[in-house]
C-alpha cells in the first residue's frame, strides 16, 4: 500500500463545474496536509494547508479533512481551463521530516 | 524574492560522468530536500537536512551524495550517472526543521544521462 494515494485520472470537468480531487493517506498519526497544483513543465507550487478535522475555504478551493477516515479531499469551485494541471497531496507522516507526495491527479477543465 | 533557485535547468549527461546540482534559497529556512520526479511516480525524497550541519536520506538515496554548504544552499551529486538517472530534480525548503510546514520548490532541473 502506498502511502499517499491519489487517482491518476484524467480527471474531465467542464467549465464552471466544481471539480473534486481526493487523497487517502496510510500513516494514521499524520498531522499536516498539503495541495500543490504542478503545471506541465513547472515546479509544485502550494494551494493549500490544512491541519485539523474539517473543511478549509480559500478562495475557489476548499480543503477537505477526515482524519478518522484518513482522506483528504481539495474542491475547486467554477472551474476555469487555467485550473487544468496535475494536482498532488503530500502529508507530514509521523515522525518523518519531509512530505511523502502522491502520484498527483491530473485534471482536465473543458472550455 | 528569488526563493528557491536551481542550476541548471536542462542537462544531458552520459553514462558515468559525474556532476552536481545546485540549490539556494533565500527564505532563511531551515530545511531542504532534494526530490526526483519520474512519469506516474510523484516526487520522491532522495536526501533532506533539516538544518544546517545536518543531511539525511529519503527514500531513494542511492548512485547520489549531498552537501549542506551553509544555511541557504544544498547540492546533490551525482557521482557516476547512470540512465536509470534520467529525471526530473527538484529542490525545496521549509521554515520547520520538522518538515511539518509548506514546502516551496525551485524550478527543477531535467536530467537526461544517455
Amino acid at each position: 500500500q502506498k502511502e499517499v494515494e491519489q487517482n491518476s485520472g484524467p480527471l474531465s470537468v467542464p467549465e464552471g463545474a466544481i471539480a473534486s480531487l481526493n487523497c487517502t493517506y496510510s500513516d494514521r498519526g499524520s498531522q499536516s496536509f498539503f495541495w500543490y497544483r504542478q503545471y506541465s513543465g513547472k515546479s509544485p507550487e502550494l494551494i493549500m494547508s490544512i491541519y485539523s478535522n474539517g473543511d478549509k475555504e480559500d478562495g475557489r478551493f476548499t480543503a477537505q479533512l477526515n482524519k478518522a477516515s484518513q482522506y483528504v479531499s481539495l474542491l475547486i469551485r467554477d472551474s476555469q481551463p487555467s485550473d487544468s494541471a496535475t494536482y498532488l497531496c503530500a502529508v507530514k507522516g509521523t515522525g518523518r521530516r519531509a512530505l511523502t507526495f502522491g502520484s498527483g491527479t491530473r485534471l482536465q477543465v473543458q472550455p | 524574492n528569488a526563493g528557491v533557485t536551481q542550476t541548471p535547468k536542462f542537462q544531458v549527461l552520459k553514462t558515468g560522468q559525474s556532476m552536481t546540482l545546485q540549490c539556494a534559497q533565500d527564505m532563511n529556512h531551515n530545511s531542504m530536500y532534494w526530490y526526483r520526479q519520474d512519469p506516474g511516480m510523484g516526487l520522491r525524497l532522495i536526501y533532506y537536512s533539516a538544518s544546517e550541519g545536518t543531511t539525511d536520506k529519503g527514500e531513494v538515496p542511492n548512485g547520489y551524495n549531498v552537501s549542506r554548504l551553509n544555511k541557504r544552499e544544498f547540492s546533490l551529486r551525482l557521482e557516476s550517472a547512470a540512465p536509470s538517472q534520467t529525471s526530473v530534480y527538484f529542490c525545496a525548503s521549509t521554515s520547520s526543521t520538522q518538515g511539518a510546514t509548506e514546502a516551496f520548490f525551485g524550478q527543477g532541473t531535467r536530467l537526461t544521462v544517455v
